[in-house]
């Protein structure tokens, strides 16, 4: 246990679906992250919260919506998704700085139909 | 977006045996570089965050090692047994932002 948990672990939804991936970690951290894993490619960071405030976004679509309303959670809001959206979306926390380590949630493993 | 590399891409070694591999990285803008394992079906887990060039670390069986002028780092592991089998990965947060780029990863499979 890494104390950082993702909820749901699997997932699947239709292109027109809405849906949501929640976060929570439970070890005091500022900063919180989205990444997104494909098949065969490095791990992709998406978002980047520090102090509650979004501070990187790496041109992602707008169909992912993230919201982070206090510093233990999180949530990637999902909205007419497209099949290659499909990946292992990773969640992690470090206390603040890219200094320190990040601790990984488990991941939901997402298949868009 | 930042080139991360990690060689080789995959391994298969004999238990017992001691192994190494690679992360390259821009030796510019260099702030720190991280290494992780990912077993299958588990959180990636933090082995060491490097900062200093030719700093060295160590965990059991596991260290590394940091070149920052050329940019590469290598992850060592002595006398491999069954559970070191994983996916190892680095990062590299460059020294502006709050990016983090990682390699493919080297994928380990130690044979019993």
């Amino acid at each position: 246990e890494t104390g950082v948990t993702q909820t749901p672990r699997h997932l699947v939804m239709g292109m027109t679906n809405k849906k949501s991936l929640k976060c929570e970690q439970h070890l005091g951290h500022n900063a919180m992250y989205w990444y997104k894993q494909s098949a065969k490619k490095p791990l992709e960071l998406m978002f980047v919260y520090n102090f509650k405030e979004q501070t990187e976004n790496n041109s992602v679509p707008s169909r992912f919506s993230p919201e982070c309303p206090n510093s233990s959670h999180l949530f990637l809001h999902l909205h007419t998704l497209q099949p290659e959206d499909s990946a292992l979306y990773l969640c992690a926390s470090s206390q603040e700085s890219q200094l320190e380590t990040q601790y990984f949630g488990p991941g939901t493993r997402l298949l868009v139909l | 977006i930042l080139n991360v590399e990690q060689s080789p891409q995959s391994l298969h070694v004999q238990e017992g045996d001691s192994t190494n591999f690679t992360c390259s990285f821009p030796s510019s803008n260099f702030y720190a570089l991280h290494w992780y394992r990912w077993e299958t079906a588990k959180s990636p887990e933090a082995l060491f965050v490097m900062t200093l060039n030719g700093d060295e670390k160590k965990k059991g069986r596991i260290s590394a090692t940091l070149n920052t002028k050329e940019g590469y780092s290598y992850l060592y592991i002595k006398g491999s047994q069954p559970e070191d089998s994983a996916t190892y990965l680095c990062a590299f947060p460059p020294n502006t932002g709050n990016q983090f780029y990682f390699g493919t990863g080297t994928s380990l499979t130690v044979i019993p």
